[in-house]
């Protein structure tokens, strides 16, 4: 049971590249999150899905697109890559949505845009 | 809307000194309140949670309690280990107005670093 996995580890980005962060979980969970870490702040939700086919935006999804084509994968798209992307993004999942429900997350991928 | 704030870091102990990291929160509903844990080159796991007012939350000797009347769910430990040394989040999960929750509001978390 490896839980929460996301690829790659860490990336460099030029201005205007594109790339996709991976993540997948083997829990069976139906609800699936990306957040972002930048320095010295709190996550932020960037997309959500509750199952596969269904996503939503969070709080800060400009830039970003998400897909859910099975439980469990969920990847992040980067289209036009900025510096103000630089950020540590991180894939989580959970059971469900109640309150009180744990989230699992992942390692983290670290991307540096230049 | 929901927001959490939290000690300011960083923050340096030495072995076996008593810890306290403050958590204070605002939400509009009745949240559940978590303390995640980041070690070095991780990613979040959970430290602990409390899900009503006056519940303590405890793991691996850190506890917290849920005290409604002044929103507060501060982390403690009595002895701290060179292995505490990592980031802390606060952590909310509220229930808006749909009826069921899709996201945590983080603190902005606290770098403990603790020596021999």
């Amino acid at each position: 049971n490896a839980g929460v996995t996301q690829t790659p580890k860490f990336r460099i980005l030029k201005i205007g590249q594109s790339m996709t962060l991976q993540c997948t979980q083997d829990m069976n969970h139906n609800y699936m999150y990306w957040y972002r870490q930048d320095p010295g702040m709190g996550l932020k939700l960037i997309y959500y899905s509750v199952g596969a086919g269904i996503t939503d935006k969070g709080e800060v999804p400009n830039g970003y697109n998400v897909s859910r084509s099975t439980t469990e994968d969920f990847p992040l798209r980067l289209e036009l890559a900025a510096p103000s992307q630089t950020s540590v993004y991180f894939c989580a999942s959970s059971y469900s949505a109640l309150v009180g429900e744990t989230q699992y997350f992942g390692p983290g991928t670290r991307l540096l845009v230049l | 809307g929901d927001s959490v704030t939290q000690m300011e870091g960083p923050v340096t102990l030495s072995e076996e000194a008593f810890l306290t990291i403050n958590c204070t929160y605002t939400a509009t509903g009745y949240p559940s309140l978590f303390w995640y844990v980041q070690y070095p080159g991780e990613g979040l796991q959970l430290l602990l949670k409390a899900t009503k007012a006056d519940d303590k939350g405890s793991n691996k000797g850190f506890e917290a309690t849920y005290r409604k009347e002044t929103t507060s769910f501060h982390l403690e430990k009595g002895s701290v280990q060179v292995s505490d040394s990592a980031v802390y989040f606060c952590a909310l999960s509220d229930v808006p107005s749909g009826g069921s929750n899709y996201k945590l509001t983080f603190g902005k978390g606290t770098l403990l670093t603790v020596n021999p």
